[in-house]
């Protein structure tokens, strides 16, 4: 159980473009989920957390205008990079609670986006 | 939530057991310290958790000091396959408990 995916797992998109990241929760229901972005050779950094059917909380820094996230169902929150530019280029990586193991976060595989 | 000071790097023996040290002076009764570790670019993996007892699953068994100050991580037989990045990260259990994650330990597991 506990099992979190994302989609895609890779894209590659124009500078000015927006993209959209889907993370799902398979096999449990999550009220909560996190998104997290890492560069190269660095650590993840928390950019939000997302609540089902409310608004997003972002990190101090993150700009809530470029990163649009939607949670509105309880086993999917997506990840929007609007207009992105090449320094958005990174590892973007969700993850979920699941209520029935307490209070650890399980992890999507990521998604590596490229801005050319 | 309380900082963790991990060391950079480690290298451990294939079969021999892996002990990753974790500092976490300010740590306060509330909080729990959780270990993550992430295989390269993969998502990050839960390993096991624990407040003030030691825990044993699976995959490690997590040694916390009396005082709580410090833990060890134990992979009694590693492999290969846990080469890694190890995260110890402190935090409060509770429905929205953020993970702050620092710069973790690498771990290289040789033939």
């Amino acid at each position: 159980g506990a099992v979190v995916s994302q989609h895609p797992s890779r894209v590659i998109c124009k500078s000015g473009t927006s993209v959209k990241i889907e993370c799902r929760s398979l096999d449990f229901q999550a009220t909560t989920m996190f998104w997290y972005r890492q560069f190269p050779k660095q650590s993840l950094m928390l950019m939000a957390t997302s609540n089902e059917g409310s608004k997003a909380t972002y990190e101090q820094g993150v700009e809530k205008d470029k990163f649009l996230i939607n949670h509105a169902s309880l086993t999917l929150s997506t990840l929007t990079v609007t207009s992105a530019h090449p320094e958005d280029s990174s590892f973007y990586i969700c993850s979920a609670r699941d209520p029935q193991y307490g209070y650890e976060q399980y992890f999507g595989p990521g998604t590596r986006l490229t801005v050319t | 939530d309380a900082k963790t000071t991990q060391p950079p790097s480690m290298d451990c023996a294939e079969g021999r057991a892996a002990n990753l040290p974790c500092n976490h002076s300010t740590i306060s009764g509330n909080e729990y310290v959780y270990w993550y570790r992430q295989i390269h670019s993969q998502g990050p993996q839960y390993i096991i958790h624990g407040l003030k007892n030691n825990e044993t699953n699976e995959m490690a068994s997590l040694i916390i000091t009396e005082d709580r100050k410090s833990s060890t991580l134990i992979l009694p037989h590693a492999t290969l396959r846990d080469t890694a990045v190890y995260y110890c990260i402190v935090r409060v259990a509770s429905n929205t408990g953020k993970l702050i994650f620092g710069q973790g330990t690498t771990l290289q597991v040789k033939p």
